[in-house]
This record gives C-alpha cells, structure tokens and sequence, in this order.
C-alpha cells in the first residue's frame, strides 16, 4: 500500500557526527519537503523540492543539506553545523496541495 | 510574509462542541489547511478551505473568511481520542507547493 516511510524511528547521534535521515514515498508525488519539529511547536520547512534534481530552502535551511536523485526518494543530512539538532523531523509529500506525511525521527545528539 | 497566530492551548469536555480559532496575517494564499497531530505522531490532514464558508466533514467542519483573515475548525460530540495539536496552515501565492504552518492548539478533552 502507498505511503511515506521514514526510518529509524529513534535515532541517537554524538556532537559533530553528521547524520543522514531517509525518506521514500511511493505516491508518485513530485514535491517532497522536511520539516523540523520542537515540543510544543509547529513545523518549521527546511528544505523542499518539487522534482528530481531540484530543491529550495526552506525557512531554517542552515547547517542542513538534501539530494533528489530519485522521485521516491529525498534523504536529510543533519551536519556538524546544526546548532540545535535534536528534534523531531518529519517528512511530507504532494502534488499540489494537500502533504501526506510519514511517520517522522526522533533524532538526539548529545 | 505570513503570520498565524492559534491558541496554544484548549481543554474541552467529553461529547461537547470546541472551536479552534486561527487568524492570519498575509497579502494572499491559495488555499487554508487544518492538521491534526497526536503526540509523537505525523500530523493527518483534516480539511482544506479555498473559498470562504463552510466545510463540513462528519464531526469536523471548518470554516474560512478571507476578509476577516479568519479560520476554524469545530470538532463536534468530543471524543477523548480527539486530544491532539491542531494545526492551521496556508498555501502561499508565491509557491502552491508549500505550507507554512501556526504553532498549533494542543486540545485537552476531559471525561
């Protein structure tokens, strides 16, 4: 069945690892975007694409970087560069409009 | 640019009627989304608004007033499963392709 699926779950780093988060969608949706996720907080774009080979930044783009060499596929690397990693981050899918979201990371760097 | 104000927190009780408000400030937008996200969970979709009224989908409905710069949404006959954050967001002009969220109303539902 179609969805978004994101993986790990759970995922505990050291400071000034970089660390990659996947996502893969199987909705034949063109746009995919990440978007970061702090308690008691919305959600926050960091980056988006609209089709393969292309992306933008979102509005917290800094010490983050993203790949779209597959429509299925927009993986998220946290760098050393990042400040505050530690967050939720959730990833989303469209065509136009309405985003289907997976199931997010929980990432920790301590 | 775009500012959405939600309140951050409501508390309601099992099987009455809440409405949570969104306001906006922003030259335009295509469309207003509203989400609902359980703790530690993706937000699902719940209803999108493009002309101004009233959209209803069985317990849910939401409502949108572009002059006013006005949304909401109505949960109806409470349930306690409906304690979650609601999210509102808009569809900027610039880009159909994004969503620029609210911080979202975490809604309490008490027996």
């Amino acid at each position: 069945d179609g969805g978004i699926t994101q993986s790990p779950k759970y995922l505990f780093r050291k400071e000034g690892q970089n660390v990659t988060l996947s996502c893969e969608q199987n909705l034949n949706h063109d746009a995919m975007y990440w978007y970061r996720q702090d308690p008691g907080q919305g959600l926050r774009l960091i980056y988006y694409s609209q089709i393969v080979n292309d992306f933008q930044k979102g509005d917290i783009a800094e010490g983050y970087s993203v790949s779209r060499e597959k429509k299925e596929s927009f993986p998220l690397t946290v760098t050393s560069a990042q400040k505050n990693p530690t967050a939720f981050y959730l990833c989303a899918s469209s065509m136009l409009g309405e985003q289907y979201f997976g199931p997010g990371t929980r990432l920790t760097v301590t | 640019g775009q500012n959405i104000d939600q309140p951050t927190e409501m508390t309601a009780t099992e099987g009455a009627i809440v409405q949570i408000n969104c306001t906006y400030q922003t030259s335009g937008f295509n469309g207003l989304f509203w989400y609902q996200q359980h703790a530690g969970e993706a937000p699902t979709f719940l209803s999108y608004n493009v002309l101004d009224g009233l959209e209803e989908k069985g317990r849910f409905s939401s409502f949108l007033s572009r002059s006013k710069g006005y949304s909401y949404l109505l949960l109806k006959e409470l349930q306690m499963k409906d304690s979650a954050s609601y999210l509102c967001a808009v569809s900027p002009l610039d880009s159909s392709y994004k969503l620029i969220f609210g911080s979202g109303t975490r809604l309490l539902v008490r027996p």
